[in-house]
């Protein structure tokens, strides 16, 4: 069964460093989703993409995060300046269309030091 | 008022046991629900979706929503130590999901 699959599984940054987080989402899936999980916190949605642009974005999702897709296969999250807050999993989602369930990837681990 | 509400657990089943997971949400306008089940360092794993008042069975799995009292479950049957996980409960506003924070679920052998 095709899934979403995320690079690396874990990162360890410094503060203020810039962070890339990869996806590779499910083949013929049209929409991609960030969200992230604080730990013993719930799955919280940070942005969505779709046509080559940020469809919703959370106001978690401020001006130190962008997302891009490209090329036709990768999608990633970029944050730009990173902050101790910012540790938490990150997980990548795709889905065909909007009425359909979205599938996860395994997430990484983003830990700022 | 929290959107989607999920006792956290932890609960704790025998092996065999029917298990009982529920939820609420707040607003009327949520039209799919959906459940995940999230192993320990993983991503949420889609588990069932539906989007109608009533029951929808997979397997050992039932799905169960009353939109009158906006009130979503999950039963699982013939319970087995593979199911122990954490289990999100779901639904949807626009084309984001909204997640409950979980129910801690351990099936002992």
């Amino acid at each position: 069964e095709p899934e979403v699959t995320q690079t690396p599984s874990h990162q360890v940054t410094q503060m203020g460093q810039e962070v890339i987080l990869r996806c590779v989402p499910i083949s013929n899936h049209l929409y991609f989703y960030w969200y992230r999980q604080i730990l013993g916190q719930k799955v919280e949605f940070l942005v969505s993409f779709y046509n080559n642009e940020i469809s919703e974005k959370s106001e978690i999702f401020d001006d130190q995060f962008s997302v891009e897709r490209p090329d036709g296969s990768n999608f990633t999250l970029k944050i730009r300046s990173t902050k101790l807050e910012d540790s938490a999993m990150y997980f990548c989602a795709s889905t065909v269309n909007r009425d359909q369930p979205q599938h996860f990837g395994d997430g990484t681990r983003l830990s700022i030091l | 008022q929290k959107e989607v509400e999920q006792d956290p657990g932890p609960l704790s089943v025998p092996e065999g046991a029917i298990v009982s997971l529920n939820c609420t949400y707040s607003n009327s306008a949520f039209q799919y629900f959906m459940w995940y089940r999230q192993y320990s360092r993983k991503g949420p794993e889609l588990l069932m979706y539906t989007y109608s008042s009533g029951n929808k069975e997979d397997g050992r799995f039932t799905a169960q929503v009353d939109k009158s009292s906006k009130y979503i479950s999950l039963f699982i049957r013939d319970s087995q130590p593979s199911d122990s996980a954490t289990y999100l409960c779901a639904t949807n506003r626009d084309d984001k999901i909204i997640f409950g924070k979980g129910t801690r679920l351990h099936i002992l052998p």
